[in-house]
């Protein structure tokens, strides 16, 4: 079964520090890996997707991610952290439904504080 | 830009009692998806809708739980006799027709008492 391991439970962060959360993924095929980020009381917002193609994804916010096969993982990072990018981030892979549609699978999340 | 809107943002009410949660996916999507968020913990898949019948469900949706797409425009999940262990934030979304990407809306909070 697929599944989604997030080591970091809360990473704290300097304003204008670099960051990486780290994501590994349990996955029997390609994966399709997403990075979503959920601000306090707020929904889910995708921040990066990967399908296919170019390891390294740009996202929103400055954000990118690079996947790498033979680690199994897809860690998310930005070079300089803003006061605003504090919330929670949660990796997520996509598991082939019946239908063709992509079951999300997510990670328990990282919780970012970003320090003055 | 499109977006998925769930309404109400946050619902009080009393153990027992059936609630319905709506939501309005984006219009020329195809697929529809509950999943849910237990305070504190990670987002769990619930249930996909397809062509106007269950795709795939979870072992957490279970027989007091039922999803319905009532007209063109809304997909509703109810929860017949709520519990306690009920309370969480429920998240709809959609995925356009290649079935690829979800995108979901900013959730209900359900708080069962």
């Amino acid at each position: 079964a697929q599944s989604v391991t997030q080591p970091d439970i809360h990473i704290t962060v300097s304003e204008g520090a670099s960051l990486e959360l780290r994501c590994n993924y349990s996955y029997g095929a390609t994966p399709y890996l997403f990075w979503y980020v959920q601000s306090p009381g707020q929904g889910l917002q995708l921040l990066l997707k990967y399908f296919s193609g170019d390891t390294l994804v740009q996202g929103i916010k400055g954000f990118e991610a690079e996947f790498k096969r033979s680690q199994s993982s897809f860690n998310l990072r930005k070079p300089s952290v803003h006061w605003s990018d504090a919330a929670e981030y949660f990796c997520a892979v996509g598991a082939p439904g019946n239908t063709g549609f992509q079951k999300l699978v997510f990670g328990t999340g990282t919780r970012l504080l970003v320090s003055p | 830009e499109p977006e998925v809107t769930q309404t109400p943002s946050h619902q009080v009410t009393q153990m027992g009692q059936e609630v319905i949660l709506r939501c309005v996916p984006i219009s020329n999507h195809l697929y529809f998806y509950w999943y849910r968020q237990i305070l504190g913990q990670k987002v769990e898949f619930l249930v996909s809708f397809y062509n106007n019948e269950i795709s795939e469900k979870s072992e957490i949706f279970d027989d007091q739980f039922s999803v319905e797409r009532p007209d063109g425009s809304n997909f509703t999940l109810k929860i017949r006799s709520t519990k306690l262990e009920d309370s969480a934030m429920y998240f709809c979304a959609s995925s356009d027709p290649s079935g690829a990407e979800a995108f979901f809306g900013q959730g209900t909070r359900l708080t069962v008492v």
